[in-house]
Order: structure tokens, then C-alpha cells, then sequence
């Protein structure tokens, strides 16, 4: 049972490069998000999408984009990274929120921009 | 907008319980749930209520009464290894509009 993978695991980056953080989940979700985590600190969501060809902006969406072409796929595209975009992020799918808030996560991407 | 407020840390001992609050602020509410977080690792899920009451499963019962807008996670019999990020969860929006936001999270602490 592969759920949710993400990749790369780890990337670092320089200031001003571009990038895209791959996400795939393969329990027919229709509802998938990405979340950046701080050292020490909460998850703040990005971006989500309640379905193909559906997105919307999170709390935190400044420097980043997403597409939604397929249900599997959920890709973040980092545009001119920033030191503040160094963080770890997570990819997560769920059935939706009325079955139970289930999330399912990705294992995670460190990402550091230098 | 919305939040949900958590403590930042709770330490216990081991054998003891531990009960984790959560205050929120969401609009559209959906239903409020639990994950759990160990260092370096992707949250999972523990536990969640759609209605007023509680919810057990083992160890973890997790509580919610959406007139006080608070819920609480308790952990019973307590073992070193659930020394973890605790953290709330609520979902927001309406169907077509959901997302999910999580408080900041509480670190459990537990002595031998």
C-alpha cells in the first residue's frame, strides 16, 4: 500500500531557483493539500483541492503554486525561493472531511533554500 | 477567521494521564479530530468527533462539545513512547469549499 508519496525527501535550494515538490496518492481521494511544517511550530496549509481540475489557496500561499490535472497527482511548484520558504512539507490526502477527517500524509520533504 | 488554540507543552509521568485541550474558532464547522506527531516523522491520525460526546479507541479518548467550541484528547496509562506532538484539527468551509487547519500543537513530555 504505496498512500501517499512525495518526492524529493530532501532538496536544498539557492535563493531565486525553482522547484516542484511531487505528490501522488493512489486511495482515490478526491480531497489532497499541502501543508508546511516549521521547526517546532504547526502545520499551515498551503494550498488544497477538493478535486481534479480544483484548487484553492490555503493560509500560508505566497511563493507557491499548484495544479490539479489528475486525482492522483498534486504537485507544488516553489517559484524564486526564498530563505523562508525552508521548511518540511507535507503532502496529504483524505476522502473528505465529512468521512471522519481521516488525513493521510506523506513521509515528508526537507527542503532548505540557501 | 479561524484557529484552534492548543497548550505548547505538557509534561506527565509515565502510568499517569494526560488530557490535551483544544479551543477553536472555525466557521462552517465540520467535525473536530486528533493527530499525533513523533520527531521527524508525518502526523497520524488518532481520533475524531463529528458530534458532542465522546469518542474512545484503547489508550486515547477524544472529546468535543461544539457549544464551549473546545475539545480535549486524553491519554490513559501513559508509555514513553507516546511522547509525541499532539495536535487538533478542524474541518472548515462547506462541502464544495473544505479545508482542514490544524492548531499549533502540544509536546508531551512523559518522565520515567
Amino acid at each position: 500500500n504505496a498512500g501517499v508519496t512525495q518526492t524529493p525527501k530532501f532538496r536544498i535550494l539557492k535563493i531565486g531557483q525553482s522547484m516542484t515538490l511531487q505528490c501522488t496518492q493512489d486511495m482515490n481521494h478526491n480531497y489532497m493539500y499541502w501543508y508546511r511544517q516549521d521547526p517546532g511550530m504547526g502545520l499551515k496549509l498551503i494550498y488544497y483541492s477538493v478535486g481534479a481540475g480544483i484548487t484553492d489557496k490555503g493560509e500560508v500561499p505566497n511563493g507557491y503554486n499548484v495544479s490539479r490535472s489528475t486525482t492522483e497527482d498534486f504537485p507544488l511548484r516553489l517559484e524564486l525561493a526564498a530563505p523562508s520558504q525552508t521548511s518540511v512539507y507535507f503532502c496529504a490526502s483524505s476522502y473528505s472531511p465529512e468521512a471522519g477527517n481521516t488525513i493521510y500524509f506523506g513521509e515528508g520533504s526537507w527542503l532548505t533554500v540557501v | 477567521g479561524q484557529s484552534l488554540e492548543q497548550p505548547s507543552e505538557v509534561t506527565a509521568v509515565e502510568g499517569a494521564i494526560v488530557q490535551i485541550n483544544c479551543t477553536y474558532q472555525t466557521s462552517g464547522f465540520y467535525g473536530l479530530s486528533w493527530y499525533q506527531q513523533h520527531d521527524g516523522g508525518a502526523p497520524t491520525f488518532l481520533s475524531y468527533n463529528a458530534l458532542d460526546g465522546l469518542e474512545e479507541t484503547g489508550r486515547f479518548s477524544s472529546f468535543l462539545s461544539r457549544s464551549d467550541s473546545y475539545g480535549y484528547l486524553l491519554l490513559q496509562e501513559l508509555q514513553m513512547k507516546d511522547s509525541a506532538s499532539y495536535f487538533c484539527a478542524g474541518g472548515q468551509g462547506y462541502s464544495s469549499a473544505s479545508k482542514i487547519i490544524f492548531g499549533s500543537g502540544t509536546r508531551l513530555s512523559i518522565r520515567p
